[in-house]
């Protein structure tokens, strides 16, 4: 069985803060594939990134960055210099070998108030 | 390029009543995905095609729903009857190839079963 975990339910950062988003995974693949969606308020989730387990690297796009620990099974998510139009829902999601279903964490709601 | 549309956006039906949610998904995607949310329950997997045959249905709710895709640019979600426990927002999502690419999803099909 795998389960992603998302602690924290609501966040609530002033603009240009930074704010990490937790995401914690559980799974007994070696292989697996952990993704951030994002669902603003419109409704629709939209992609951001995808990782698999065998590439560690952290990766950086604009504002956004993850860092992916095997060792402590984390893959979170750091929104740097927020802004208003960061506020939404942010699910982790976690698919591991070939016939296994995409998992979704329980989502982060970020407000970023102006 | 268009994305994942879904049709209606918006369904409010009596109790009992048959529901059919459409969705055309991203030409040239190999698998398509109908997801359900709610409050209580978060994102759930209901029905997962790859190349318009079901691969997994374990997530479909009970005999009152059912999924077919035809044809590569089109799939159905009925519920017949329904119940009030029904109202949620129905996505559906599509992928290059499986669990394991990134997923796009369509607005979603808000449905209120009165």
């Amino acid at each position: 069985a795998q389960k992603v975990t998302q602690a924290q339910t609501e966040i609530s950062v002033v603009e240009k803060e930074d704010v990490t988003l937790d995401c914690v995974y559980e799974t007994r693949d070696t292989t697996y594939y952990l993704f951030w969606y994002k669902q603003p308020p419109s409704g629709e989730l939209v992609f951001l990134i995808r990782r698999n387990s065998f590439d560690e690297q952290n990766e950086i796009s604009g504002r956004y960055s993850w860092n992916f620990q095997k060792s402590t099974s984390s893959f979170n998510f750091t929104i740097t210099a927020s802004q208003v139009v960061d506020s939404a829902v942010y699910f982790c999601a976690l698919s591991g070998t070939s016939g296994s279903r995409l998992t979704f964490g329980e989502g982060t709601q970020l407000t970023v108030n102006p | 390029d268009a994305g994942v549309i879904q049709s209606p956006r918006h369904e409010v039906t009596e109790m009992g009543q048959e529901v059919t949610l459409r969705c055309k998904p991203i030409s040239g995607h190999n698998s398509l995905f109908w997801y359900r949310q709610t409050m209580m329950r978060g994102l759930e997997l209901l029905i997962y095609f790859n190349n318009n045959v079901p691969i997994d249905d374990s997530g479909m709710p009970e005999d009152r729903f059912s999924a077919k895709m035809p044809n590569a640019s089109f799939s159905t979600l009925k519920i017949q009857p329904s119940e009030p426990r029904d109202s949620a927002v129905y996505f559906c999502a599509s992928s290059f190839r499986g669990m394991n690419t990134e997923a796009f999803f369509g607005q979603g099909t808000r449905l209120t079963v009165v």
